[in-house]
């Protein structure tokens, strides 16, 4: 079973307006962090926002939110008043815990484009 | 501050060939990753290695050999390069476990024709 998923392969947005990508999430671990990378046309990827099982309110960072709904296992983001820079590719990812090994399991990412 | 650097950052190699990648991180992080990105699958983790001398596969090893005798480096070696090792590679790292972030490379494209 696929740990991450991330089922809108492509999305659109408005400039300005808000924006929600989806990210649901599959472990059996009680703890365990939940992660946002975009990565632009230049490849690199970019850390955006951070979600802790055990955090009780929802992750920001400036015009990023995590919609964390743990009953659900769903870890959203989203961004508000987009920008054309926001077009780029998403990625939500886990770690979980019990592993010890600190990697993460990637979604396969939903490509965002802002139209101006 | 150079961060977190890979080399070279685009390959080209023919199948069979022996081909090394580099990563270098000048943070002291103690864990290093390797993942590689091919479309549909997002990214998906070959080798990490929690300290010096410490190693062990993650999802996708076949075919990958690392070693990690610095603290600050961590090379991925395709002994025998194969077409569907073509993909674009990603170093990460960070300092700690459960840390909340990892911070990546800017990533190798290789070619294996």
């Amino acid at each position: 079973a696929q740990k991450i998923t991330q089922t809108q392969p492509g999305m659109f947005v408005q400039e300005k307006e808000a924006v929600t990508l989806d990210c649901t999430y599959d472990t059996s671990d009680p703890s365990y962090g939940l992660f946002w990378y975009k990565q632009p046309s230049s490849g690199e990827m970019i850390f955006l926002i951070y979600q802790g099982s055990y955090d009780q309110q929802n992750a920001t960072e400036g015009r990023y939110s995590l919609n964390f709904q743990k009953a659900r296992k769903s870890a959203n983001l989203v961004i508000s008043a987009s920008q054309l820079g926001d077009s780029a590719m998403y990625f939500c990812a886990m770690r979980e815990d019990k592993t010890g090994a600190n990697n993460l399991f990637f979604g396969t990412g939903t490509r965002l484009t802002v139209i101006p | 501050d150079a961060g977190i650097t890979q080399s070279p950052r685009y390959k080209i190699t023919e199948t069979g060939r022996q081909v090394t990648l580099m990563c270098h991180q000048t943070w002291s992080h103690s864990y290093m990753f390797w993942y590689r990105q091919d479309l549909g699958h997002g990214l998906r983790l070959i080798y990490y290695s929690a300290a010096a001398d410490i190693t062990d596969k993650g999802e996708v090893p076949d075919g990958y050999v690392v070693s990690r005798s610095k603290t600050e480096n961590f090379p991925l070696t395709l002994e025998s390069a194969t077409r569907s090792q073509t993909s674009v590679y990603f170093c990460a790292s960070c300092p700690a476990l459960l840390y909340n972030e990892q911070f990546f490379g800017p990533g190798t494209r290789l070619t294996v024709l």
